[in-house]
C-alpha cells in the first residue's frame, strides 16, 4: 500500500513552454500533497503544501505564479512550470499524506520527475 | 525552527564494514524521526522511522534509536553491502498540524566491492 506515481519520469522542454507534472496517491486518500525540489547532489527542497480543494501555501522564494499547483481531488495534485526556463532544470519530487492512520503520520513519495528545459 | 544536521559525506566503505551515518536535529517538541534512502534516479524510499523516544527503528538490517537527550538519530548497519551504496536522508516531521517534514542534506554511501 501507500504508493505514490508521478507522470511524467522525465520530460525536455523548449524555454518558454510550460510543463505540467502529475502526482498521484494510487491505493490512499491523500489530504496533503507536497511539491519538493531537489538540484543535484543536494537536498530536497520543499516548494509548496497542496492541500484538497484549498490553494497552495508556498515557501518563502518560491514563486506562485511560476509554480502553479492543482489539487483537485483527494488522490491528485499537480505541478505546473509556466514558461519555463533552463533554471528550472531539476527533479522533481512529490509525497503524499495520508486521511487517516498510518497514512497520515508520514509521507509516501513518488519516484520524482526530472525536468530539462533547452 | 527546526533542523536537522548529517555527517557530509561522501562515505566509502568496503563490504561488510560497518556503517554509521550521524543525524542530530532540532525541534521544539516531540517529532517523528525518518530514515529515507534515495537510489540514483529515483525518488525516495522510507528505510526506517521512529516517533517517541528511544523507540529504534530498524529495516533490512539498518538501525536507528531515537535518542531525545542527545537529540540524535545516527543510522547503523553491521555489514554493508555495494547494493547499500546510495544517498541516505535523515528528516524530521516537527510542525504539530502541518506535517511539513525537514531533511537534513543527505549523506552519499559507496560500498566497493
Amino acid at each position: 500500500g501507500a504508493v505514490v506515481s508521478q507522470h511524467p519520469s522525465w520530460v525536455i522542454c523548449k524555454s518558454g513552454t510550460s510543463v505540467k507534472i502529475e502526482c498521484r496517491s494510487l491505493d490512499f486518500q491523500a489530504t496533503t500533497m507536497f511539491w519538493y525540489r531537489q538540484f543535484p547532489k543536494q537536498s530536497l527542497m520543499l516548494m509548496a503544501t497542496s492541500n484538497e480543494g484549498s490553494k497552495a501555501t508556498y515557501e518563502q522564494g518560491v514563486e506562485k505564479d511560476k509554480f502553479l499547483i492543482n489539487h483537485a481531488s483527494l488522490t491528485l495534485s499537480t505541478l505546473t512550470v509556466t514558461s519555463a526556463h533552463p533554471e528550472d532544470s531539476s527533479f522533481y519530487i512529490c509525497s503524499a499524506r495520508g486521511v487517516a492512520g498510518a497514512y497520515r503520520d508520514e509521507q509516501f513519495f513518488g519516484p520524482g520527475t526530472r525536468l530539462t528545459v533547452l | 525552527g527546526d533542523s536537522v544536521t548529517q555527517m557530509e559525506g561522501p562515505v566509502t566503505l568496503s563490504e561488510e564494514a560497518f556503517l554509521t551515518i550521524n543525524c542530530t536535529y532540532t525541534a521544539t517538541g516531540y517529532p517523528s524521526l525518518f530514515w529515507y534512502v534515495q537510489y540514483p534516479g529515483e525518488g525516495l524510499q522510507l528505510l526506517l522511522k521512529a516517533t517517541k523516544a528511544d523507540d529504534k527503528g530498524s529495516n533490512k538490517g539498518f538501525e536507528a534509536t531515537y535518542r531525545k537527550e542527545t537529540t540524535s538519530f545516527h543510522l547503523e548497519k553491521g555489514s554493508v553491502q555495494v547494493s547499500d551504496s546510495a544517498v541516505y536522508f535523515c528528516a524530521l516531521m516537527g510542525l504539530v498540524g502541518t506535517y511539513k517534514y525537514i531533511f537534513g542534506t543527505g549523506t552519499r554511501l559507496k560500498v566497493l566491492a
